[in-house]
């Protein structure tokens, strides 16, 4: 039933590891995003696809990677973690890009903690 | 410039009061959305409403209710007789013309206090 999902929901990890956080879809939507939210709730757009290409690439460390295998996945790998990535992250999925298309539904969150 | 504004960063209220959160947004195009979007404690963000720039009807929906002025560019939402439950981190966001991002405020944190 869940509409966007996201894996794991907690992550804890050290500096300098490489993470992978999982986004998955079942609305049947054509974009999808990645959004980060720090400490004082602040929503930034990190990427979007569209139909699997990436539209928006916003100005994040090129650490941060995004994947989408496909329509209803997009995946998220951050290499060579920093404590400045603590953060929660989000995904969200939308039917298209504009208009009352472009309203977006966001998964649950992934908090991760950088030691 | 394209901006949207929550001004009131926090607001506290007893159970049963209304309360108003405030939204003004700036953009130069005449076709536009705007949102209202909820985060609980929990974390989730939960989309409450959307609204066009053709529409200005209010909306009602059981406690809430949206109103939304172009004179003022302002698409404000009341909670009437608010309850603990509604406490939550709410954001109003904009979505102009064809612009692929949703520009988001800065958020309101409501308590509700028992």
């Amino acid at each position: 039933d869940t509409a966007v999902s996201q894996t794991p929901k907690y992550l804890v990890t050290q500096m300098g590891n490489d993470k992978s956080i999982k986004c998955e879809q079942n609305l049947g939507h054509d974009t999808m995003y990645w959004y980060k939210q720090d400490s004082k709730k602040f929503l930034k757009i990190m990427f979007s696809y569209n139909n699997k290409e990436l539209i928006i690439n916003e100005t994040v460390p090129n650490r941060f990677s995004p994947k989408s295998p496909d329509k209803a996945h997009l995946n998220l790998h951050i290499n060579s973690l920093e404590l400045g990535d603590s953060a929660v992250y989000f995904c969200a999925s939308s039917r298209g890009l504009a208009g009352r298309d472009g309203t977006q539904y966001f998964g649950p969150g992934t908090r991760l903690l950088v030691l | 410039a394209q901006k949207v504004t929550q001004a009131q960063t926090e607001i506290s209220v007893v159970e049963k009061e209304d309360v108003t959160l405030d939204c003004v947004y700036e953009t130069r195009d005449t076709t536009y959305y705007l949102f209202w979007y909820k985060q609980p404690p929990s974390g989730e963000l939960v989309f409450l409403i959307r609204r066009n720039s053709f529409d200005e009807q209010n909306e009602i929906s059981g406690r809430y209710s949206w109103n939304f002025q172009k004179s003022t560019s302002s698409f404000n939402f009341t909670i009437t007789a608010s309850q603990v439950v509604d406490s939550a981190v709410y954001f109003c966001a904009l979505k102009p013309g064809n612009n692929r991002k949703l520009i988001w405020g800065l958020g309101t944190s409501l308590a509700v206090n028992p």
